[in-house]
């Protein structure tokens, strides 16, 4: 069955410093892959998708991920943290039926 | 376009009580999907609508109903409430199974 991993479930970076959230998967069959972000309370909104195309995805605010089959990683990265990027964090994998299974999140901190 | 709406964004029930959350969606998805939110429990899937006609039980569906009403709307009923169900209810849709979902912004629920 697949099943999703989320290393850390607190990460904190300063303002500025790199954000790396790491996502582990498994999965029996070729993934597709999500990140999401979730504000206080508010919904999840798709930060970005990897569905067999490219190998390094880029989604929205600067936000990128890099599929590595070998690794059977997604992990989460952005260059520089603004304090706006405080929220929590949810890697996802496809599963059979194509639903998917989420990992437990990870709640990124920016610290000024 | 309002993408996915619940309602009610907020309530309190007392055990044993039963009521229905409604979720519609605008972008003529053929898929949707309920799920709860516990603290570090990540997102669960309650039930799943692959299309409009048919309704199938995710990871945690007891104590759960649902009803496809339409292709825009499926709700979610909690016969008999417990405890066990204060969580935060969330609605999904998607064009079809291994699309990305898109999330309402969810239902506080406490049962007391």
């Amino acid at each position: 069955a697949q099943s999703v991993t989320q290393l850390g479930s607190h990460v904190s970076v300063s303002e500025g410093a790199l954000v790396l959230l790491r996502c582990n998967y498994s999965s029996s069959v070729p993934p597709y892959l999500f990140w999401y972000v979730q504000y206080p309370n508010q919904g999840l909104q798709l930060l970005l998708k990897y569905t067999s195309a490219a190998t390094l995805v880029k989604g929205i605010n600067g936000f990128e991920a890099e599929f590595k089959k070998s690794e059977t990683s997604f992990h989460l990265t952005k260059p520089s943290a603004h304090m706006s990027d405080a929220a929590e964090y949810f890697c996802a994998v496809s599963e059979d039926q194509g639903n998917l299974i989420f990992g437990k999140g990870t709640k990124l901190s920016v610290k000024p | 376009n309002a993408g996915v709406t619940q309602t009610p964004k907020f309530q309190v029930l007392k055990t044993g009580q039963s009521m229905t959350l409604q979720c519609a969606q605008d972008m003529n998805h053929n898929s949707m999907y309920w799920y709860r939110q516990d603290p570090g429990m990540g997102l669960r899937l309650i039930y799943y609508s692959a299309s409009e006609g048919t309704t199938d039980k995710g990871e945690v569906p007891n104590g759960y109903n649902v009803s496809r009403l339409n292709k825009r709307e499926f709700s979610l009923r909690l016969e008999s409430a417990a405890p066990s169900q204060t969580s935060v209810y969330f609605c999904a849709s998607s064009r079809a199974a291994f699309y990305e979902q898109y999330f309402g912004p969810g239902t506080r629920l406490t049962v007391t």
